[in-house]
């Protein structure tokens, strides 16, 4: 147990659709990060926040959006859902953003139907 | 392009020592090399990393070869459980410490 939680564990729903994904980090972790998964791209990092600032951007389609709240929780939002959009999505949360080690949530499931 | 290169599948026998190569030959000063692994489809597992000198840890060793180019990361005494994927990563710290995941090596240990 990484000590990182997510909900929902999986979640089914349609095309055009929209859902939120939920991060609880580490107890004592600043920084939150996410991740998509899916069988064709493997693990791509999406969005980072470090105490409720975004901090680094990647693969991030202009769909999702993100936040960290100020308790430090963070969570996904992932609008006009597409087919292709099924994937786990993970959730990581470090002390400090830097060089620390991130510790990975054990993942939501999304399948867009 | 991928910064690091890994065979995609080795195998190992239970009990013995797990050497997983990782070639990054175009590494930068600032950058670090991390080792994570991903069982199945759980989140992935942090399990060592380093700059320039070897480390160790309780789970395992990292050997980075003086010219930086290369790490090999050791399990000493592998077991069942141990079968995962195993990404070799290369990481700074400007603007934030995103991991960029490749194919990783798929280690299988058998008994």
């Amino acid at each position: 147990d990484s000590g990182v939680t997510q909900t929902p564990k999986h979640l089914i729903t349609a095309t055009g659709q929209r859902v939120t994904l939920r991060c609880s980090p580490r107890s004592g972790d600043l920084s939150v990060y996410w991740y998509q998964q899916s069988l064709d791209q493997g693990l791509q990092f999406l969005i980072q926040y470090y105490n409720g600032e975004e901090r680094a951007k990647g693969n991030i389609l202009e769909r999702f959006s993100a936040q960290q709240f100020p308790d430090l929780h963070s969570e996904l939002n992932l609008s006009s859902l597409e087919l292709g959009d099924s994937a786990l999505y993970f959730c990581a949360s470090s002390k400090f953003g830097g060089s620390d080690e991130q510790f990975f949530g054990p993942g939501t499931r999304l399948t867009v139907l | 392009d991928a910064k690091t290169t890994q065979p995609p599948s080795m195998d190992c026998a239970e009990g013995r020592a797990a050497n997983l190569p990782c070639n990054h030959s175009t590494i930068s000063g600032n950058e670090y090399v991390y080792w994570y692994r991903q069982i199945h489809s759980q989140g992935p597992q942090y399990i060592i990393h380093g700059l320039k000198n070897n480390e160790t840890n309780e789970m395992a060793s990292l050997i980075i070869t003086e010219d930086r180019k290369s790490s090999t990361l050791i399990l000493p005494h592998a077991t069942l459980r141990d079968t995962a994927v195993y990404y070799c990563i290369l990481s700074n710290n400007n603007a934030g410490n995103m991991l960029t995941f490749g194919g990783g090596t798929r280690l299988m240990v058998k008994p």
